[in-house]
């Protein structure tokens, strides 16, 4: 089976700007889950899509935002983006036993 | 609050040797502990996992110890290689939820 896709891979905006991020699960999982990587805070949970509905969320600004598909593909949006959301946002989508795949990431960079 | 506790944050090791990361945890709600494994530009890999109904479990050259009355638990790497040469994080979540809360990770360096 493919693992978890994440485009773009690399991505640079300008503060105030907003992004949107995508991601396609490993096939047959429902569950998909967001994450951001930063050398100070480390991996955290943004939030946690099953079956179009977000089943769980971090404790981040309402500028992060995410969505799922019916085909459990996945998206995240960042709107007015500040210097702080430079940081490696990475995709991971769980199969019936919850265990997490993750994709190679999105490296998001904020000038 | 930080409810996953990892050390050391640094590790070098010579090939061949046992490399040991522990972990502890706050949360007794949580009953799934896995680890990850991370090389420079990619995301983690699931490398083993645990649930709190055994005390260890093997795979290969990986081994995790869980110790559920310390709320702790450890990856253990046997004859460690150069190729495992990586960041490794532990992590734990309750079944019921997708949230994983991870450890702040550990530097493995395994030298010749």
């Amino acid at each position: 089976k493919a693992g978890v896709t994440q485009t773009p891979r690399y991505l640079i905006k300008t503060r105030g700007q907003q992004v949107t991020l995508s991601c396609s699960p490993i096939s047959g999982h429902r569950s998909v889950s967001w994450y951001q990587q930063t050398p100070g805070q480390g991996l955290q949970f943004l939030f946690e899509y099953f079956s179009e509905t977000q089943r769980n969320k971090g404790n981040f600004p309402g500028r992060f935002s995410g969505r799922q598909f019916s085909n459990s593909r996945s998206e995240m949006n960042v709107s007015t983006l500040e210097l702080g959301d430079s940081a490696l946002y990475l995709c991971a989508s769980s199969n019936v036993e919850k265990e997490q795949y993750f994709g190679p990431g999105t490296r998001l960079t904020v000038t | 609050q930080q409810q996953v506790k990892q050390s050391p944050q640094s590790l070098i090791v010579q090939k061949g040797g046992i490399s040991i990361i522990n972990c502890a945890y706050e949360n007794t709600a949580f009953d799934y502990f896995p680890w990850y494994q991370q090389f420079p530009g990619k995301g983690p890999a699931l490398l083993i996992a645990i649930r709190p109904d055994v005390s260890e479990k093997k795979e290969g050259r990986f081994t995790i110890s869980f110790n559920k009355s310390a709320k702790q638990f450890s990856l253990h790497i046997m004859d460690s290689q150069p190729g495992d040469s990586a960041t490794y994080f532990c992590a734990a979540s309750q079944r019921v939820n997708e949230k994983l809360t991870f450890g702040t990770g550990t530097r493995l360096t395994i030298i010749p």
